[in-house]
């Protein structure tokens, strides 16, 4: 079984200041780890992906990731955030390639970025 | 380029009505899905299809069918609507890229049963 937790509903950041928004996974295999976005009222937009390689991972918009096996964890991170980037992240999970069932979603985690 | 395109954007049901969610993406995908989003749950998959002609059930698909009509489209179908199915529904499909499915998501429907 695989599963997703974000610990955090909400994230509040001043704009300017780094944000990161935690995600911790639990799979048996190989992990493939995602981070979408969705911005109100639209459906949800890749970001980045961890495969394999370097563990930090650079994505869309100013965003990276950071995968660490140890702690089995996959934090968004960007070292200076926005109003714009206020929006739902979530982070997702799939144990090996090519599986059409196997993407499991956290519960999204609501960052706001204040003026 | 459209992508992925949902019809319609918005519903209201009545309990025991049935609805046709209709999804299609114009990228040549083999894989297809539906998943409902509930407020702090996150997304679950309802259904999913591997390729044309295949179909599969995912986590939450007690209370739906699904037909993919062709490579083009697939439809998500609600029989009797209950009020527990009142959530917004996301069609989404994927490609290969390198080694790991990419999933690319219509823009939802919402979804209200009364």
């Amino acid at each position: 079984a695989q599963s997703v937790a974000q610990p955090e509903d909400q994230v509040n950041v001043a704009e300017g200041n780094p944000l990161t928004v935690k995600c911790t996974y639990s799979v048996s295999g190989n992990p493939y780890l995602f981070w979408y976005v969705q911005y109100p009222n639209r459906g949800l937009q890749f970001l980045l992906k961890y495969i394999t390689g370097d563990n930090l991972v650079k994505g869309s918009y100013g965003f990276e990731a950071e995968f660490n096996k140890s702690q089995t964890s996959f934090h968004l991170k960007k070292p200076s955030a926005l109003v714009s980037d206020s929006a739902l992240y979530f982070c997702a999970v799939r144990d090996g390639a090519g599986s059409a069932r196997q993407l499991t979603f956290g519960s999204g985690t609501q960052l706001t970025v204040l003026p | 380029n459209a992508g992925v395109t949902q019809t319609p954007k918005f519903q209201v049901l009545k309990t025991g009505q049935s609805m046709t969610l209709q999804c299609a993406q114009d990228m040549n995908h083999n894989s297809m899905y539906w998943y409902r989003q509930d407020p702090g749950m996150g997304l679950r998959l309802i259904y999913y299809s591997a390729s044309e002609g295949t179909t599969d059930k995912g986590e939450v698909p007690n209370g739906y069918n699904v037909s993919r009509l062709n490579k083009r489209e697939f439809s998500l179908r609600l029989e009797s609507a209950a009020p527990s199915q009142t959530s917004v529904y996301f069609c989404a499909s994927s490609e290969l890229r390198g080694s790991v499915y990419e999933q690319y998501f219509g823009p939802g429907t919402r979804l209200t049963v009364t």
